[in-house]
């Protein structure tokens, strides 16, 4: 399994809902990311996770929760969003080989469109 | 964290090649230069990196300058499939073993049949 996996792909939500996106990799990845991209802009970080800790939050409201339960889950909890959170929400992985520290990459999922109304 | 700076769109026809340039003129020694490509309605894809010699892949190759202050992206016969937005980014470690990408403005590539 090479692929990182998010679900829903698409969400529509109202305000005052609570909803949860997540993404799953079974590649063995420590680092996990949750990027924001706005229609037509580039993806923006919101936060990232080492070894199921939460590493770095670039400032994100508290509206927006994340939690990483195992090493293969992340997942992104929503709760009374505005409709200006409307976007594509992204996962991501980073992998590397110890030995060969040069070997390194980031693996994105497809992203789960949210629609907030 | 450094800076790319890309143009903001190019374009080719089906199999020719395309070069799509990429300045990072406060490069430091350590960052890694990575690109990755947007296809519309999917997640960035890796496409290529590296530090400091030239590079291949299947995919493309990175042309990196001696001086590391600017690279370039080179497909090797565009198809209509590599219509996309090309990131240019460098690496920011943070100190850390994995790092982060923060992603610029990118360049829109359109190949025409």
């Amino acid at each position: 399994d090479t692929e990182v996996t998010q679900t829903p792909k698409h969400l529509v939500m109202g305000m005052t809902n609570k909803k949860s996106l997540k993404c799953e990799q079974h590649m063995g990845h420590r680092a996990m990311y949750w990027y924001k991209q706005k229609a037509k802009k580039p993806p923006e970080l919101m936060f990232v996770y080492s070894y199921e800790k939460l590493s770095i939050n670039e400032s994100v409201p508290s509206r927006f929760s994340p939690e990483c339960p195992n090493s293969s889950l992340l997942n992104l909890h929503l709760h009374a969003l505005q409709p200006e959170d409307s976007a594509l929400y992204l996962c991501a992985s980073f992998y590397t080989v110890v030995r060969d520290r040069g070997f390194h990459g980031y693996t994105f999922g497809s992203g789960t469109r949210l629609t907030v109304v | 964290d450094a800076k790319t700076t890309q143009p903001n769109s190019m374009e080719s026809n089906e199999e020719e090649p395309v070069h799509l340039p990429c300045n990072h003129s406060t490069i430091s020694g350590t960052d890694y230069i990575h690109w990755y490509r947007q296809l519309p309605s999917q997640g960035p894809e890796y496409v290529i990196h590296g530090l400091t010699s030239n590079v291949n892949n299947r995919m493309a190759s990175l042309a990196i300058a001696e001086d590391r202050k600017s690279s370039t992206l080179i497909l090797h016969r565009a198809t209509l499939r590599d219509a996309a937005v090309y990131y240019c980014i460098l690496r920011d470690t943070g100190g850390t073993s994995y790092g982060k990408l923060t992603f610029g403005q990118g360049t829109i590539l359109t190949v025409h049949p």
